[in-house]
């Protein structure tokens, strides 16, 4: 799977869209997109997953570039709850069918 | 979406003892699931795929012998870390495909070897 790359750390204010970007240079034309979390001392938590559209959930936002280089996880109203650690995956079957490469992540936090 | 349970949450053992930890599936079935081990501050490291029915494939630098896999339903797969030791001291998560594109995690089961 390709890699990726993004920012160790990043800062949101309550209330405030938290926007995490991700680079994925190499990804390939049958690779997803998955954004997973993963709360102090939890498991990972599915967020969302695209392959070239936009995708939106319950969640999330998911924005990919039109040359699918990079993407953007936007949470529109941050809470203390969503400070975690962010993953961003490029997989062809997002770990349905193969395992997950876990990358160092973004560590969010939400700042009353 | 789908829940997979791990049991127990933590456990604390002796060092040279060995120590079980299970991986439910529990509103489906999982044919495949796969074992993670988390240090501090590090990110999740695929340790092993448990197959129902089949012998576990393990990561290269995984003893195959320490860390025993049973995947004996297609809702149960079982980690045993047999002879443990203060090394062996870490965050272990497993998780399982739900049936869509993505993979559904355990809570983890934090084991420290004394």
């Amino acid at each position: 799977d390709a890699k990726t790359t993004q920012p160790p750390s990043m800062d949101c204010a309550e209330g405030r869209a938290a926007n995490l970007p991700c680079n994925h240079s190499t990804i390939s034309g049958n690779e997803y997109v998955y954004w997973y979390r993963q709360i102090h001392s939890q498991g990972p938590q599915y967020i969302i997953h695209g392959l070239k559209n936009n995708e939106t959930n319950e969640m999330a936002s998911l924005i990919i570039t039109e040359d699918r280089k990079s993407s953007t996880l936007i949470l529109p109203h941050a809470t203390l709850r969503d400070t975690a650690v962010y993953y961003c995956i490029v997989s062809v079957y997002g770990g349905s069918q193969g395992n997950l490469i876990f990358g160092k992540g973004t560590k969010l936090s939400v700042k009353p | 979406g789908a829940v997979v349970s791990q049991h127990p949450s933590w456990v604390i053992c002796k060092s040279g003892t060995s120590v079980k930890i299970e991986c439910r599936s529990l509103d489906f079935q999982a044919t495949t699931m796969f074992w993670y081990r988390q240090f501090p501050k590090q990110s999740l490291m695929l340790m092993a795929t448990s197959n129902e029915g089949s012998k576990a494939t393990y990561e290269q630098g995984v003893e195959k012998d320490k860390f025993l896999i049973n995947h004996a339903s297609l809702t149960l797969s079982t980690l045993t870390v047999t002879s443990a030791h203060p090394e062996d001291s870490s965050f272990y998560i497993c998780s399982a495909p739900g049936g869509g594109t993505e993979a559904f995690f355990g809570q983890g089961t934090r084991l420290t070897v004394v």
